[in-house]
């Protein structure tokens, strides 16, 4: 029972255009959600998360939008860097401050210069 | 400051045994949680520990354990490990319980052969 989907698993973008990664979810007592980028070799980086009290979070490049009627969830990049190139999470919870994440597959994002 | 820190980072085990891991939390982060990565189930949640206590726990089975000491420092445990249990184990840490952008270690490559 995958809670927490991400679609597509690749994603490749131009330098400099914006980068779309979309999260769908199915448990509607989720109320918290956070993005994470992974390198190789390394764990999970928090990049921004949002409350389900809120329809948008901005944080620089970093856009993250939440539609709960849909329970869907983008982050959009602005412009994408190669540096942005990773692995991106969407994860979930039910409780902000609850460590108990449920994490989408991940969506891998290459930036082509 | 230094960020979480996973030991070992590489470990071969043979089916049947048992294995240890060790997670030191950033100084004075005091939850602890415990992930699973998988390329087939992704990222999952093991279990989490705050104050020295499992506050939350996640599906898997008796076989998998852990604990957390005075200090934060925390341990899981796989007992009769079998080949499925090969993945990446990541610990994350969090300074209370009122975050969860959780601070991921590099985590610890698990091969039961």
């Amino acid at each position: 029972d995958q809670q927490v989907k991400q679609n597509s698993p690749s994603l490749s973008v131009q330098e400099g255009r914006i980068s779309i990664l979309n999260c769908d979810y199915t448990n509607s007592m989720f109320d918290y959600f956070l993005w994470y980028k992974k390198y190789p070799a390394e764990g999970p980086t928090f990049l921004i998360s949002i409350s389900s009290i809120k329809d948008k979070n901005e944080d620089g490049r970093f856009t993250v939008f939440l539609n709960k009627s849909a329970k869907h969830l983008s982050l959009h990049i602005v412009p994408s860097q190669p540096g942005d190139s990773a692995v991106y999470f969407c994860a979930a919870s039910k409780v902000q401050g609850a460590q108990k994440l449920v994490f989408g597959q991940g969506t891998r994002l290459t930036i082509n210069p | 400051k230094a960020g979480v820190t996973q030991t070992p980072r590489y470990l071969i085990k043979t089916r049947g045994q048992q294995v240890t891991l060790s997670c030191s939390p950033i100084s004075g982060h005091r939850s602890v949680s415990w992930y699973q990565q998988t390329p087939g189930q992704g990222l999952q949640f093991l279990f989490e520990y705050f104050s020295e206590t499992q506050r939350n726990k996640g599906n898997f089975p008796g076989r998998f354990s852990g604990r957390q000491f005075s200090n934060s420092r925390s341990e899981m445990n796989v007992s009769t490990l079998e080949l499925g249990d090969s993945a990446l184990y990541l610990c994350a840490s969090s300074p209370d319980s009122m975050n969860t952008e959780a601070f991921f270690g590099q985590g610890t490559r698990l091969t039961v052969v």
